[in-house]
């Protein structure tokens, strides 16, 4: 069964370090979201992705995220520098349709960063 | 107003019972409506999805939908042991650069005991 891929499965860093995630989204899916997932709440959307564009980033803090799909296939995310707020599990979810509400996103496994 | 509210719970049954998950949202414009399950450390996995008014049943779990009270309910009938987990409501509109958005609620932790 496909699956979305995310590596590292864990990272540890110190605050003010660069850190980077990746995914791999199921293959033909055209919708790639990144959310973070702080400990006891709801997953909350970062960045959504439509093929290479970017179509929602409204709730990226951009002073120190970034995210970039280049061929419209793997992403990756990016925190420089690291603040200690931003320990949280990080979650890459692909689905296939291109338009429309009727949406099923697939979960990968998640990155969970520790800040310390 | 949290746009998705949840019960945090935690909601305890005992083996066999029927759990009732209940989530609420603010968004009109709001289309489709998801319920995940997340075991702990792990990510959300879909176990139904409902679009139309009424309810929609998969197996042991009904998923119940009413537009106008903005109201969405996930029932669980003869609970197990595995169904411990925190279960998180999430609706998603249409239209504009937000379409497929999901909004989570903050998730409601069921725990069934044998």
């Amino acid at each position: 069964e496909a699956e979305v891929a995310q590596s590292p499965r864990y990272k540890i860093t110190e605050k003010s370090q660069a850190v980077a995630f990746w995914c791999d989204p199921i293959s033909g899916h055209a919708t790639l979201y990144w959310y973070r997932q702080i400990l006891g709440q709801g997953p909350e959307l970062l960045v959504q992705f439509q093929d290479e564009s970017v179509v929602d980033d409204s709730q990226l803090p951009k002073d120190r995220f970034s995210a970039e799909r280049l061929k419209g296939v793997d992403s990756t995310l990016k925190i420089q520098p690291a603040e200690l707020g931003d320990s949280a599990m990080y979650l890459c979810a692909s689905s296939s349709h291109r338009a429309g509400s009727y949406n099923e996103q697939f979960f990968g496994p998640g990155t969970r960063l520790t800040v310390l | 107003q949290k746009e998705v509210e949840q019960n945090s719970g935690p909601l305890s049954v005992p083996e066999g019972a029927i759990a009732s998950l209940n989530c609420t949202y603010s968004d009109r414009g709001s289309q489709s409506f998801f319920w995940y399950r997340q075991y702990s450390g792990k990510s959300p996995e879909l176990i139904m999805f409902i679009y139309s008014n009424g309810d929609k049943e998969d197996g042991r779990f009904t998923a119940q939908l009413n537009k106008a009270s903005q109201y969405v309910s996930l029932l669980i009938r003869d609970s197990q042991p595995s169904d411990s987990a925190t279960y998180l409501c999430a609706v998603s509109r249409a239209g504009g650069t937000s379409y497929g958005k999901l909004t989570f609620g903050q998730g409601t932790i069921l725990t069934v005991h044998p």
